[in-house]
């Protein structure tokens, strides 16, 4: 088992409407967990972090979190051709003892017009 | 304003030739990282330093090698013993919390070919 593992897509959504993107992670001790967006050619860029169970709301993002599944999403309400890009999940997995984030693969959206 | 510069944006390397990419940082970070990414696939750790005069391999290392002199800056050598250096690098930082919840940010990268 991968230790971050994501669907790598293509994930394709229309303009408008919700788009959930899934997480899932091996360490059940895991605490600290971060969205990436990273558009194609260009570096990753944080969108998100979340700590507890429950949801965070950012704007149109919202971040969930659920420790006894090991899962994390992200949910991007009223998708925009701007939101087309790859997503990475990152956990701060305890299991090593540092300060290192591991990343999942990324999920490509593709938010139709 | 504060951020990470990378450079060069583009680099290429000749058959043979050790180069080495920059990484700057004005966060007063005092964790900074090095990844590989190649095309549509996810980030790759090379070597990462917690603190100034140390640092690790990560799960990539072999071909490349890192000093760490001082807080601001880790650059990253690439090495001939890199047989196949084509790809996206990635520096980042963070801060220190020892408790792993501090998230890193990017530079902007370097793309690295071979002539």
């Amino acid at each position: 088992q991968k230790e971050v593992e994501q669907n790598s897509g293509p994930l394709s959504v229309p303009e408008g409407a919700i788009a959930s993107l899934n997480c899932t992670y091996s360490d059940r001790g895991s605490q600290s967990f971060f969205w990436y967006r990273q558009y194609s050619g260009k570096s990753p860029e944080l969108i998100m972090s979340i700590y507890s169970n429950g949801d965070k709301e950012d704007g149109r993002f919202t971040a969930q979190l659920n420790k006894a599944s090991q899962y994390v999403s992200l949910l991007i309400r009223d998708s925009q051709p701007s939101d087309s890009a790859t997503y990475l999940c990152a956990a701060h997995l305890t299991n090593f003892g540092n300060e290192k984030l591991t990343f999942g693969t990324g999920t490509r959206l593709t938010i139709i017009p | 304003d504060g951020g990470i510069t990378q450079s060069p944006k583009y680099l290429f390397r000749k058959e043979g030739q050790n180069v080495t990419l920059s990484c700057e940082q004005n966060l007063n970070h005092d964790a900074m990282y090095w990844y590989r990414q190649d095309p549509g696939q996810g980030l790759r750790l090379i070597y990462y330093s917690q603190i100034v005069n140390d640092f690790q391999k990560g799960d990539i290392a072999e071909g490349y090698s890192v000093s760490r002199e001082k807080k601001e800056s880790f650059p990253l050598t690439v090495t001939s013993a890199q047989k196949n250096p084509t790809a996206f690098y990635l520096c980042a930082s963070s801060r220190n919390s020892g408790t792993g919840d501090q998230p890193q940010h990017f530079g902007d990268g370097t793309r690295l070919s071979i002539l």
